[in-house]
């Protein structure tokens, strides 16, 4: 199965700042099919991009991805602290579908 | 509103058995297929099992393949997970999540809250 390597484990910024997040996958993901979710303490997870970059419905445009083969990023262009959350990569292109550790983003 | 609300969880002994229930509101049900993803306590988010619109197709993991099975019932907007010969690996809060399409592409555009599932003795 397809192994994603994210980093950092965490990330600590304050509010206004540029946060980039990395995932890397043991293998070519097949179509680019990588998503990336949310993960807020007793919220459902959500889901922020789809193929790579295309944003999920309701998305402000501050979230953002871009990558293809092995490398992806995620961006948030302007942290604001509702951001504060665990963001999972995901990729969808070959079975079984296989997640990220996760990344911690906090906002101080 | 898309809705989805995870039941069922709660302790079991190894070797037991527990039925998770998804219901969901607030969408065309039979149109999307239907998964579940779950988290071991430290651990990473695993995809469990999926079942197509019709619930004519289903797809499982290897770790619980033979021993869990699922099933939806469209006319009450619910889906099942049974799961037999349970494990202390499957310790886990179970979360129910809707695909983006009818099959299973794999991705997941809503989620429930999740429900745990203990197995212990």
């Amino acid at each position: 199965e397809i192994v994603l390597t994210q980093s950092p484990g965490t990330l600590v910024l304050p509010p206004g700042e540029r946060a980039t997040l990395s995932c890397r996958s043991s293998q070519s993901v097949s179509g680019n099919y990588v998503a990336w979710y949310q993960r807020t303490p007793g919220q459902a997870p959500r889901l922020l991009i789809y193929g790579a970059s295309r944003r999920a419905t309701g998305i402000p445009d501050r979230f953002s991805g871009s990558g293809s083969g092995t490398d992806f990023n995620f961006t948030i262009s302007r942290l604001e602290p509702e951001d504060s959350a665990v963001y999972y990569c995901q990729q969808y292109g070959t079975s079984p579908w296989t997640f990220g550790q996760g990344t911690k983003v906090e906002i101080k | 509103e898309v809705q989805l609300l995870e039941s069922g969880g709660g302790l079991v002994q190894p070797g037991g058995s527990l039925r998770l229930s998804c219901t969901a509101s607030g969408f065309t049900f039979s149109s999307y297929a239907i998964n579940w993803v779950r988290q071991a306590p430290g651990k990473g988010l695993e995809w469990v099992s999926a079942i197509g619109g019709s619930g004519a197709d289903t797809w499982y993991g290897d770790s619980v393949k033979g021993r869990f099975t699922i099933s939806r019932d469209n006319s009450r907007n619910t889906v099942y997970l049974q799961m037999n010969s349970l494990r202390a690996e499957d310790t886990a809060i179970y979360y129910c999540a809707r695909d983006l399409s009818r099959y299973n592409s794999g991705c997941f555009d809503f989620w429930g809250q999740g429900t745990l599932v203990t197995v212990s003795s």
